[in-house]
């Protein structure tokens, strides 16, 4: 079985400055690992991806993601906000062999300016 | 740029009542999803739908639950009896393939809100 753990449930930002948004993972065996973002009354959009091969993933709207495979993490970073990147993020694991997706609890990013 | 859309999007019911959720994947997608969000929880899997069949189902996906593709565009998700609990952001999902090699990326619907009252 698998499991993920948003470790923030909220992150403000200044706009133009970095952020992270922190993901572990849980898992007994091989998994792809997803971010995904949700705007306000919007559907889940991906992110980014990881699957296999180089740990560091690049995804749309400069995001980019880490896999840390001894630390069991996924973190999600991007240099510099906007204001439009205010959203809820989730991070999610799917097992190799299997249909489901699992998600973390979400963090909200909220982008002051 | 293609995309699942689902209808309505708010339900209400009554508990005990019957309510079928619906989606329309997107056109050349061959595998299905439903997933809910109760609100200030997590997203939780409920079952995947592949070549008019049940892939794999969570526990959540009781006997209650059903799923349909009754034509070549929705599916569809039923719910008899419900109960209160049932309340939940509903969101409907499809992929081209689960795996070519390559985990294909699921495509998500806005979702419906459903009251049970």
């Amino acid at each position: 079985a698998q499991s993920v753990t948003q470790l923030d449930s909220q992150v403000p930002v200044f706009e133009e400055a970095p952020v992270e948004l922190r993901c572990n993972y849980s898992s007994s065996v091989s998994v792809y690992l997803f971010w995904y973002v949700q705007y306000p009354n919007q559907g889940l959009q991906l992110l980014l991806k990881y699957l296999s091969g180089s740990t560091l993933v690049k995804g749309i709207n400069g995001f980019e993601a880490e896999f840390n495979k001894s630390q069991t993490s996924f973190h999600l970073r991007k240099p510099s906000v906007h204001i439009s990147d205010t959203a809820e993020y989730f991070c999610a694991v799917s097992g190799t062999g299997g249909f489901k997706t699992i998600f973390g609890a979400g963090t909200r990013l909220f982008v002051k300016a | 740029e293609p995309e699942v859309t689902q209808t309505p999007s708010h339900q209400v019911t009554q508990m005990g009542q019957e309510v079928i959720l619906r989606c329309v994947p997107i056109s050349n997608h061959l595998y299905f999803y439903w997933y809910r969000q109760i609100l200030g929880q997590k997203v939780e899997f409920l079952v995947s739908f592949y070549n008019n069949e049940i892939s794999e189902k969570s526990e959540i996906f009781d006997d209650r639950f059903s799923v349909e593709r009754p034509d070549g565009s929705n599916f569809t998700l039923k719910i008899r009896s419900t109960k209160l609990e049932d309340s939940a952001m509903y969101f409907c999902a499809s992929s081209v393939t689960r795996d070519r090699g390559d985990r294909d990326t699921q495509y998500f619907g806005p979702g419906t809100r459903l009251t049970v009252l």
